[in-house]
């Protein structure tokens, strides 16, 4: 099983529709990050977490929000989808008491789609 | 210009060839670099860490140059299943200032 669990792994929806991306893990880790990727473009930083108590807003942040339910689960909301929104979104977690900074490991993405 | 810039590539190289693939950064305070591999629709995964003295794994030899601000992957009798994107990655500073290349992607072919 993963370390780190994103769900769901594919979806399709509707512009305007609620969309939510959740992400569980089990390393222990008490760090947590939501990234987007697209084609030549690298992967962004929509929010970050760094514990329950503390969110963060990243590169992209607008159109997105955030939960850190507990120090596992950490989701992510598009409130009213659009097309643009369109991207493969990667969960991360990092320990910041052990490895490098920037050391970070990723759940196996979900992609979104957006008609 | 962009933070961490890469060669998109792709990379087209035989079995057993020697391939370099290069990044440069903007931020002269990043502390900490990495090579990533990212495989055709799935998640990063570390592949090694740079470190100024430069470090071997393997077929796999990456450099830094603080100086040109410049990081190299060097791979070694390259395999099919070397096959992948990679990407360059610089942090200066906590797990957030982690700023990912768009990658490079290989094709290894027999």
């Amino acid at each position: 099983d993963a370390d780190v669990t994103q769900t769901p792994r594919n979806r399709i929806t509707k512009t305007g529709k609620r969309i939510m991306l959740e992400c569980s893990q089990t390393k222990g880790h008490d760090r947590m990050y939501w990234y987007r990727q697209d084609p030549g473009l690298g992967l962004r930083l929509i929010y970050y977490s760094f514990d329950v108590k503390d969110i963060n807003k990243g590169e992209i942040s607008d159109g997105y929000s955030v939960s850190r339910q507990a120090q596992a689960k950490f989701s992510l909301s598009l409130e009213s989808a659009i097309p643009n929104q369109t991207a493969l979104y990667f969960c991360a977690t990092s320990d910041s008491n052990r490895g490098h900074p920037g050391e970070l490991f990723f759940g196996e993405g979900s992609r979104l789609t957006v008609l | 210009r962009k933070e961490v810039e890469q060669d998109p590539g792709p990379f087209n190289v035989p079995e057993g060839a020697t391939v370099a693939f290069n990044c440069t950064y903007s931020n002269s305070a990043s502390q900490s670099f990495f090579w990533y591999r990212q495989d055709c629709r799935k998640e990063p995964k570390l592949l090694m860490s740079v470190y100024s003295s430069g470090n071997e794994d393997g077929r796999f030899t990456a450099q830094l140059n603080r100086a040109s601000q410049y990081i190299s992957l060097l791979i070694r009798d390259s395999k099919l299943s070397d096959s992948a994107t990679y990407l360059c990655v610089v942090n200066s500073g906590g797990g957030f200032k982690t700023i990912f290349g768009a990658g490079t992607r290989l094709f290894v072919k027999a």
